[in-house]
């Protein structure tokens, strides 16, 4: 897969919006953009994957830019319960997962 | 759906002995993974069944480790014999397909300690 490249860690305040950064300027046409994130003691859980165009599900949206060598996570409103390490992957039309050092997010109430 | 199973979910074991972990998959789900997680190398992928059949098993540290899907349901990962640097967290993940949008379920792992 080819390599992203995320902020160590991120700070945000409750009910305030996140925009949570990556860049991936190696990516190629194939590549989907994945999100997972990993709340502490538990394992990783899906956010949001995307290949060109923004994604809106119930947890999350994605941002990806028009040359997709960047991507954004947004979380609409944070709470405490959001505070995770998240990861942001690539993968091509193959199955396995690589895992970065993600971004630790932290909610300050 | 219960999700995938790991079992044991806390295991400590002392240097030299056989560890034996355990997953459910799963029910459908054609895609099995073996992760390790540890403070110093992150999420590592060991390896990677697709069809009960292993497909990459190219993060397998050494020869002490071994993988199995004897069937649909269930694969084991063995380490024998265990050393205190095989201490971590380790998780399984299924998933349906092998495109590249498909969606990874992980368990809750198996935090293993090796004195």
């Amino acid at each position: 897969d080819a390599k992203t490249t995320q902020p160590n860690s991120m700070e945000s305040n409750e009910e305030e919006p996140v925009h949570l950064p990556c860049n991936h300027s190696t990516i190629s046409g194939t590549d989907y953009i994945h999100w997972y994130r990993q709340l502490p003691s538990q394992g990783p859980e899906y956010v949001i994957h995307g290949l060109t165009s923004n994604v809106n599900n119930r947890m999350a949206s994605l941002a990806i830019a028009e040359d997709r060598k960047s991507s954004t996570l947004i979380l609409h409103r944070a709470t405490l319960r959001d505070a995770a390490v998240y990861y942001c992957i690539l993968r091509y039309a193959g199955n396995m997962l690589t895992f970065g050092g993600g971004t630790r997010l932290m909610v300050k109430p | 759906d219960a999700g995938v199973i790991q079992s044991p979910r806390h295991e400590v074991t002392e240097m030299g002995q056989e560890v034996t972990l355990r997953c459910k998959p799963i029910s459908g789900h054609n895609s099995l993974f073996w992760y390790r997680q540890t403070m110093m190398r992150g999420l590592e992928l060991l390896i990677y069944f697709n069809n009960n059949v292993p497909i990459d098993d190219s993060g397998m540290p050494e020869d002490r480790f071994s993988a199995k899907m004897p069937n649909a349901s269930f694969s084991t990962l063995k380490i024998q014999p265990s050393e205190p640097r095989d201490s971590a967290v380790y998780f399984c993940a299924s998933s349906f397909g092998d495109r590249g949008n498909n969606e990874q379920f992980f368990g809750p792992g198996t935090r293993l300690t090796v004195l």
